[in-house]
């Protein structure tokens, strides 16, 4: 089955700069790639995802990109601001499996 | 805007007995999955149903079992309760019966003493 790792385990950057998380995953059948941000006590929030036919996608300061021949993802973000703390979790599925999450990376913003 | 939503929010349980988590799904998604997340892991999948039938589980112990209802919402049960259940239970509606574009209820906290 489909294995997710994600790295850092933690992050921290100042308030404006950028930050940058990246997953891999084992299955090459898998062609969906969300990213999940979940505050403390709130629910994972789908914040931006991406479909292994596009090897890139933006949504204002959030992107994220694709490297399917080295089976490997990432998150950037942008212009950090303090709302951004958060765990962000990786995941990756094909259609028809169960989305496999990564153990998330904690990111800091220090203002 | 109707989100996905679960109840109850909290849940306190001895081991050995029974829980029953509710999840009512966006207006229009037709798909429901649940997943357990344990403190400081990912979310890990438990069940997925669409149109009422079971299109996938995880590896989980018979003591859990869910169900989906006609207008989509669905249940999640779990029997013989351990310590080690003590998790948030999520769970996450999507359009159609694939894995794609899940979004998550705000989740039961589920406390087994």
């Amino acid at each position: 089955g489909e294995n997710v790792e994600q790295h850092p385990s933690t992050l921290s950057v100042q308030e404006g700069d950028s930050a940058v998380i990246k997953c891999t995953y084992s299955d090459s059948a898998s062609n969906y790639f969300p990213w999940y941000k979940q505050e403390l006590g709130k629910r994972p929030q789908l914040i931006i995802d991406i479909r292994s036919n596009v090897g890139e996608k933006k949504d204002q300061r959030i992107a994220v990109t694709l490297n399917k021949t080295a089976k490997h993802f990432s998150l950037h973000i942008t212009e950090t601001q303090p709302e951004d703390s958060a765990v962000y979790f990786c995941a990756a599925c094909s259609g028809n499996t169960p989305l496999v999450f990564g153990k998330g990376t904690r990111l800091s913003v220090i203002a | 805007d109707a989100g996905v939503t679960q109840s109850p929010t909290h849940l306190i349980k001895t081991r050995g007995q029974h829980v029953t988590l509710r999840c009512s799904p966006i207006s229009g998604h037709k798909s429901v999955s649940w997943y357990q997340q344990v403190l400081g892991q990912g979310p890990q999948f438990i069940f997925q149903y669409y149109e009422k039938e079971e299109r996938g589980r995880g590896n989980f112990p018979d003591r859990f079992s869910a169900r989906q209802f006609p207008n989509y919402s669905s249940e999640l049960n779990v029997n013989a309760l351990l310590l080690g259940d003590s998790a948030l239970y999520l769970c996450a509606s999507s359009w159609g019966g694939s894995s794609y574009e899940q979004y998550f209820g705000p989740g039961t906290r589920l406390t087994v003493t």
